[in-house]
Parts: C-alpha cells; structure tokens; sequence
C-alpha cells in the first residue's frame, strides 16, 4: 500500500540521549515535513524539505536535526538539546508545489 | 461553541444534528485552505479544500465555506455520527511552497 510510515510507534528515551524517529514515504511526493503534536495543542513545524538535500527550518527547529540523503526518507534526530522532547511527533509528505500535505501515524516519544 | 486558552476548544452535539466548526485565519494573501480530522493517537487526515477563488465546496456529509472578507473558514457535517468525534484542524497556504499552516482546531464530541 501506498503511504508514510513513521517507527517506531513508542519510543522512551533517557535523559541526555539521542533518538532518531524514521519516515519513510512511497508516494514518490518531494517535500517531507516534520510536526510536534503537545497533548491538546496543534501542530507545529520543525523542520521540512521540498528536494533531496536540502532542508528548511520550521518553527522549533531548536534541539533537532534532519537529513534528506533520499527521496523517500526523512529522518528526524531529537537531541539531548531538546529540553523538552516529551510528544507525538508527525511526519508528513507532499508534492512539489502542492499544497495538501498527507500524514504518517506519528510516533510517542517519552523521556523517563 | 470556542473558548480561548491552553486547551483545545470543544464543540458538543447530539447524534444526528448538524456540526459547524469555525476557524479564523492569519494570513490574508492565503489561496488554499484544508481541514483535517485527527482521531485520538493518530496522524490527521484529509477531509476536504476549497481554494480561495471559491466560497463553498460539498463533500460527502461535509460542506466547507470560506469568507474572505472577515477570513472565517467553517467546516459543516451533516447528520453526526459518533464516528466523527475527533479534533479538526484547519490549515491555510499563504503562498506556493511556504508548509502549510495549522489553525489550534477543535474537539467534535457526539453524544449518543
């Protein structure tokens, strides 16, 4: 089937580690993006990518880093920078120049 | 109704009644507008757009209306059914490939 997988689903991670949240898409579209969801709050950009290779930041691009090495994946790093990295995390694709953007399930990430 | 403030918004209604859920927008240069529905601990999904050369658009059961003179966007369901409880965002384009923009949104709870 066609569509964004994001992986894990669940992931704990201690303090001061780092953690990478996989999204992978087989829609062939060229942008990604990368959204944090905060329990009954909205969506809020951290980072995306219109062309492989190239990535913008959002609007809490602090604490994260991305890579677009290919077409299909968007990996996302949360770093120990991140003060407060406790969130559903939602990646997200589109295509070039479209507007409608197509979500992934999201992954829970909790700091313990 | 809405209310301002930490939490989501929350909009009551009875099975078979009709929903109305409002969203006002930031940007008046935006061309394209979306709304999604978000189950709990999933990604959003698609509903239906409607492009600002456009002041309505029908779906199945969902009627979207845009006003751009006060830019007010609402997302009407006919008929509720309890399988439309969930929270709805709205999402605006400002210009070609600027991400898209997602409003807080609002929780639909049907009541039985």
């Amino acid at each position: 089937d066609g569509g964004i997988t994001q992986s894990p689903k669940y992931l704990f991670r201690k303090e001061g580690q780092n953690v990478t949240l996989s999204c992978e898409q087989n829609l062939n579209h060229d942008a990604m993006y990368w959204y944090r969801q905060d329990p009954g709050q909205g969506l809020r950009l951290i980072y995306y990518s219109q062309i492989v290779n190239d990535f913008q930041k959002g609007d809490i691009a602090e604490g994260y880093s991305v890579s677009r090495e290919k077409k299909e994946s968007f990996p996302l790093t949360v770093t120990s920078a991140q003060k407060n990295p406790t969130a559903f995390y939602l990646c997200a694709s589109s295509q070039q120049g479209g507007n409608t953007i197509y979500f992934g399930e999201g992954s829970w990430l909790t700091v313990v | 109704g809405e209310s301002v403030g930490l939490h989501l918004p929350t909009l009551s209604v009875q099975e078979g009644d009709n929903s109305i859920i409002n969203c006002a927008y930031s940007n008046s240069a935006s061309d394209y507008f979306i709304w999604y529905k978000q189950e709990s601990g999933k990604g959003p999904q698609f509903i239906i757009d409607i492009r600002s050369n456009m002041d309505k658009r029908q779906g199945q059961r969902v009627t979207v209306l845009l006003n751009k003179t006060v830019k007010h966007l609402s997302l009407q369901i006919a008929a509720t059914q309890p399988g439309d409880s969930a929270v709805y965002f709205c999402a605006e384009s400002p210009s070609g490939n600027t991400p898209l923009v997602f409003g807080k949104g609002t929780r639909l709870s049907v009541i039985a």
